[in-house]
């Protein structure tokens, strides 16, 4: 089982909607949690950090289920630019950072 | 921008021949990851360097060494290169090494092994 796990979609959606992505880790004792996006061929960056509390900024919703071990991300009201793949951060102290392979998005007019 | 900037940009090499990458980090920050990102995978730790010392090592053999001098700079030094090594090469730099910091990359350097 991978430490952390997303589904790697496609998700394809019209301009406008509402899509979540799940990712699941394996480490109880993470610590940290991030998004960020990736365009095709360019670097990760970074879109929003997951507290515990759950986070928004704007269109954007970020929560964290500790019990269950996953993390989630909701995007509102969709626009073409989002569509990007999204990668999962998990962080557990010290220097171990587990990306998961991304979720792609594609959004469309 | 991230301020994180990587170079070359782009590189071919042949399989066996060694490789340095380099990386500039942000005004502040001490601390540089390393990771690997194959083709439709998420990116890899390779190794992070905090003060100019080695914090952490992912699953990657001894050919992949780096470096991090006083200015906090990095490279990273690939040996005897494989087909397998062809990938985006990303660095990271961070305020201080941690969970709970947050990392910003630079563009990245895209290598290629024939």
């Amino acid at each position: 089982r991978k430490e952390v796990e997303q589904d790697p979609g496609p998700f394809n959606v019209p301009e406008g909607a509402t899509v979540a992505f799940n990712c699941t880790y394996s480490n109880s004792a993470s610590q940290s949690f991030f998004w960020y996006r990736q365009d095709c061929r360019k670097e990760p960056k970074l879109l929003m950090s997951v507290y515990s509390s759950g986070n928004e900024d704007g269109r954007f919703t970020a929560q964290l289920n500790r019990a269950s071990q996953y993390i989630s991300l909701l995007i509102r009201d969709s626009k073409l630019s989002d569509s990007a793949t999204y990668l999962c951060v998990v962080k557990s102290g010290g220097f171990k950072t587990i990306f998961g392979a991304g979720t792609r998005l594609f959004v469309k007019a | 921008e991230t301020g994180v900037t990587q170079s070359p940009t782009h590189l071919i090499k042949t399989r066996g021949q060694q490789v340095t990458l380099r990386c500039s980090s942000q005004s502040g920050h001490n601390t540089v990851s390393w990771y690997q990102q194959a083709l439709g995978q998420g990116p890899q730790f390779i190794f992070q360097y905090y003060r100019e010392e080695e914090n952490g090592r992912g699953n990657f053999p001894p050919r992949f060494s780096g470096l991090q001098f006083p200015n906090y700079s990095s490279e990273l030094n690939v040996n005897a290169l494989e087909l397998d090594d062809s990938a985006l090469y990303l660095c990271a730099s961070s305020l201080a090494p941690g969970a709970l910091t947050v990392e910003y990359f630079g563009p990245g350097t895209r290598l290629t092994v024939t």
